[in-house]
């Protein structure tokens, strides 16, 4: 079981916007601003979307958003595209000894 | 231009021992930590450990903690992961990645190395 609580799966229409949920604690999500976002398309390497939970890396388009609130973070996709079909995972700085925690993942479908 | 290198596809037999690598460039490596995570076929990622290769301070995951050790040798900027005696339970992709020493951000990947355990 992971740390952090992601739904299984969203889906979308193209055009539309969906958003994915990351669900911690104290000692992670909801006590620092130091959460992260990753999308990984099947059979590559995952790749950073969201850092210090709304920062976008350079080359990122903004159509990707996000946000915290409390214990729970979440990652917005607006303008949904079929490329924006893969998984995303969440992961977050924890005050335990491990110094990183992750989501399960969420595989969004572009319909 | 950072870069995080991984060894190559390994097939090994359980019982066997392995060592595989992540090479990083581009940038000082004894400034960043380097992570490790597993990912089984299908599965999501899951968190192994990390070293800081300045000190070679370690963490693992308690799930981790006394199956595989994570090393580095900061002298050629590469960081290691080994098991001393595999299992079939072991066949997964690993992906090495670099965390900021600030915010915990897990800024950039290596290409992942395949390990199969197979008798």
């Amino acid at each position: 079981q992971s740390a952090l609580t992601q739904p299984a799966s969203v889906s979308g229409s193209p055009g539309q916007s969906i958003t994915i949920s990351c669900t911690g604690t104290s000692s992670d999500v909801g006590g620092y601003n130091y959460v992260s976002w990753c999308q990984q398309h099947p059979g590559k390497a995952p790749k950073l979307m969201i850092f210090d939970v709304s920062n976008r890396p350079s080359g990122v388009s903004n159509r990707f958003s996000g946000s915290k609130s409390g214990n729970t973070a979440s990652l917005t996709i607006s303008g949904l595209q079929a490329e924006d079909e893969a998984d995303y995972y969440c992961s977050s700085y924890t005050s335990n000894s491990t110094l990183v925690v992750f989501g399960g993942g969420t595989k969004l479908t572009v319909l | 231009e950072v870069q995080l290198v991984q060894s190559g596809a390994e097939v090994k037999k359980p019982g066997e021992s392995l060592k595989i690598s992540c090479k990083g460039s581009g940038y000082r490596f004894t400034s960043y930590w380097i992570g490790w995570v597993r990912q089984m076929p299908g599965k999501g990622l899951e968190w192994m450990g990390i070293i800081y290769p300045g000190d070679s301070e370690t963490r693992y995951s308690p799930s981790f903690q006394g199956q595989v050790t994570i090393s580095a040798d900061k002298s050629i900027s590469t960081a290691y992961l080994q098991w001393s005696s595999l299992k079939a339970s072991d066949t997964a992709m690993y992906y090495c990645l670099r965390r900021t020493p600030t915010s915990s951000t897990l800024d950039y990947w290596g290409q992942g190395t395949l390990v199969t355990v197979s008798s």
